[in-house]
């Protein structure tokens, strides 16, 4: 069965850099995944796509302060240069034939 | 510019049917992979409801497939989502979706239309 697995929530101060985790089960070590966004009271944007290898390919206008990579069946975003305009959940996505599946999310703090 | 927007009635009956349209501006509906529905319960996290090709194939969530039926028109640029026999538990916000390049399900977000279940 196809499911993501991600911490419910993660701090780190302004300024700082934090990495958000979401795994992929078993056998589905190889899946690609998206990164999104939701800041409070405000729709989902997406963020970026990262595969297996780590390479990641960024939505539109996502600064350079996103990035993802990837070790075994775990994705990771990492923001740097915390700002207060980062908080919120981020939602890691994966999909395959038929099918697509949302982690439950990790909510950030941006201290 | 791709621009998704969701239509539809804010409040539905328990047992009837919710129905939302999703048009899209800046890109044809032809032009991508999948369109997908996504929704989200007040609180809480976001659950994929289902996609759909240009072609009119499509495929939906295991839990809610025999509720669900979703629907292109190219004509119009638009795809739609019914669901039926609707109870509390589908009250939430409902996004439509747009692929990312044909290489991710998910690449630009509709605002989100927020649908109550109540008598």
């Amino acid at each position: 069965q196809l499911v993501l697995t991600q911490s419910p929530s993660a701090s780190a101060s302004l300024g700082a850099s934090v990495k958000l985790t979401c795994t992929l089960s078993s056998g589905h070590s190889n899946y690609a995944i998206a990164w999104h966004q939701q800041q409070p009271e405000r729709g989902p944007r997406y963020l970026m796509k990262v595969i297996s290898d780590g390479r990641h390919s960024k939505g539109d206008g996502i600064p350079d302060r996103f990035s993802g990579s990837s070790s075994g069946a775990e994705r990771y975003l990492t923001i740097s240069s915390l700002q207060s305009e980062d908080e919120g959940d981020y939602y890691c996505q994966t999909w395959g034939t038929g099918i697509q599946v949302f982690g439950g999310g990790t909510k950030l703090t941006v201290l | 510019q791709v621009h998704l927007q969701e239509s539809g009635p804010g409040l539905v009956e328990p047992s009837g049917t919710l129905s939302l349209t999703c048009s899209v501006s800046g890109v044809s509906i032809s032009s991508s992979n999948w369109w997908s529905w996504v929704r989200q319960p007040p609180g809480k996290g976001l659950e994929w409801v289902g996609e759909i090709y240009p072609s009119g194939g499509a495929n939906y969530n295991a839990s809610l497939k025999s509720r669900v039926t979703m629907s292109v028109d190219k004509s119009k640029n638009q795809f739609s989502l019914k669901l039926s026999s609707v109870t509390a538990a589908d009250t939430g916000v409902y996004y439509c979706a747009k692929d990312w390049g044909r290489t991710a399900p998910v690449g630009y977000w509709g605002q989100g239309a927020l649908v109550t279940v109540s008598s």
